[in-house]
């Protein structure tokens, strides 16, 4: 089955750095999703994007469907930034693949 | 108020019980699905329905069972339980008539559930 990768498994910032999270997924997708979820367990959606970039905030994303990968960008970190970070695959049968996750921690 | 609702928010039960983990939703959503999350393997897929009358298996089903009561509701059922199947269990539901005709996921906030 299609294979998702996220790196690096665990990032740990200084408050103020930006950073650069990675999804490779092994095969072609119907699209693609990040979450963030915080240290008290709740998901939240990020970004919606099959393709293309996105820019929320201080967050961004672009997903190259023809490389396969996916990057979200966190600019100006904040220790509210800390949490999971997940990508998910949706692939052409409607089933859902999650990585693994960044673990990311923010240090004041 | 949530618009897709997990209760219980925790629970604490012993090898062999049965316990029913329940999923509401007010978003309208024909799609829900079940997952599960453990350390270093992200979220994977339990069960999914499309509507009241489909169920479909996903990725882990071995040990679960489910129920779509109704379009709002959707419960998981372990009927026996054991410890590896202590995790954190999210409920999600997608309408794929939005965003341009790609599905996007609406999580619940989780049940944190231990078997010991």
């Amino acid at each position: 089955g299609i294979q998702v990768e996220q790196s690096p498994p665990d990032l740990i910032l200084q408050e103020g750095a930006n950073s650069t999270l990675r999804c490779n997924f092994s095969d072609s997708v119907n699209n693609l999703q990040w979450f963030h979820q915080n240290p008290w367990g709740q998901l939240i959606n990020l970004f919606y994007i099959p393709s293309g970039t996105k820019q929320n905030g201080r967050l961004s994303a672009t997903t190259v469907a023809t490389e396969r990968y996916s990057l979200l960008y966190i600019s100006s970190s904040q220790t509210t930034d800390s949490g999971v970070y997940f990508c998910a695959v949706e692939l052409y049968n409607n089933d859902m693949r999650f990585g693994a996750g960044t673990r990311l921690t923010v240090k004041p | 108020d949530a618009d897709v609702t997990q209760t219980p928010r925790n629970r604490i039960t012993k090898t062999g019980k049965r316990i029913m983990l329940e999923c509401s939703q007010t978003k309208g959503h024909d799609r829900m699905y079940w997952y599960r999350q453990d350390p270093g393997l992200g979220l994977r897929l339990i069960y999914y329905s499309f509507d009241v009358k489909d169920i479909n298996k996903g990725e882990i089903s071995d040990g679960y069972s489910v129920s779509r009561q109704a379009q709002a509701k959707f419960s998981l059922s372990l009927e026996s339980a054991i410890p590896n199947q202590t995790a954190l269990y999210f409920c999600a539901t997608s309408d794929p008539s939005v965003s341009q005709g790609f599905e996007k996921l609406f999580f619940g906030s989780g049940t944190q559930l231990s078997v010991l």
